[in-house]
């Protein structure tokens, strides 16, 4: 059985930088992209990014390029999103989701974590 | 970027009742790769189906969904009680995309 185990909540201020890890347990890790996406209550769901851990292959939308940074860590099976200079409006819950093979790290998500709720307030 | 709308953004139906949501998607969607996904309060998101017909492990056969291009929808033959929910679309045939959701409460 899949799993996908976020870290904890967090609070966060205003430019500052958070990071969320996701550990993956039940699969093979490095052959399945990770992907993140949050969900807001103004925009909805977004995608932030893909890896793929077996070639250490990133993915990143133009609107989060350079702000977001998805690392993978194949010894402890566990993926990582780091979002830098937070703003309110980052305000979310953030999920990480796998991806099934022959899609690289777009595709449809078939295991979700929990969710990790971020609030960024002054 | 695809964008996608969903409608209605609630649909207030009876336990037993069908439900038929749409996703329409701004531009053509490459290989329907469009998939359907349930999600309750504070819980993730749950996969319903994927490439556009197909439903993914678990999944009741009473969920169904069709379309291809840019209409897309998803059915659900008979309302239980555990369907009410919001349920989203979401594109993977260009980068990553989702609808804004379709909320079916209860009447």
């Amino acid at each position: 059985q899949v799993q996908l185990v976020q870290s904890g909540a967090e609070v966060m201020k205003p430019g500052s930088s958070v990071k969320v890890s996701c550990k993956a347990s039940g699969g093979t890790f490095s052959r399945y992209a990770i992907t993140w996406v949050r969900l807001t209550p103004g925009q909805g769901f977004e995608w932030l990014g893909g890896i793929i851990p077996m070639f250490g292959l990133t993915n990143y939308p133009v609107k989060f390029h350079g702000r977001v940074t998805i690392t993978a860590d194949e010894s402890t099976g566990t993926a990582y999103m780091e979002l830098n200079s937070l703003k309110s409006e980052d305000t979310a819950v953030y999920y990480c989701a796998r991806v099934p093979p022959d899609y690289g790290d777009t595709g449809y998500f078939d295991y979700w974590g929990q969710g990790t709720l971020v609030t960024v307030s002054s | 970027e695809i964008v996608l709308t969903q409608s209605p953004g609630t649909l207030s139906l009876s336990p037993g009742e069908r439900a038929t949501l749409s996703c329409r998607a701004s531009q053509r969607v490459n290989s329907n790769y469009l998939a359907w996904y349930q999600q309750k309060p504070g819980q993730a998101p749950r996969l319903l189906i994927y490439g556009a017909s197909s439903r993914a492990t678990g999944i009741p056969d009473r969920f169904s969904a069709s379309g291809s291009g840019t209409d897309f929808t998803l059915t659900i033959s008979r309302l239980e009680p555990e369907d009410f929910a919001v349920y989203y679309c979401q594109q993977y045939g260009s980068t990553i995309s989702f609808g804004g959701g379709t909320k079916v409460e209860i009447k």
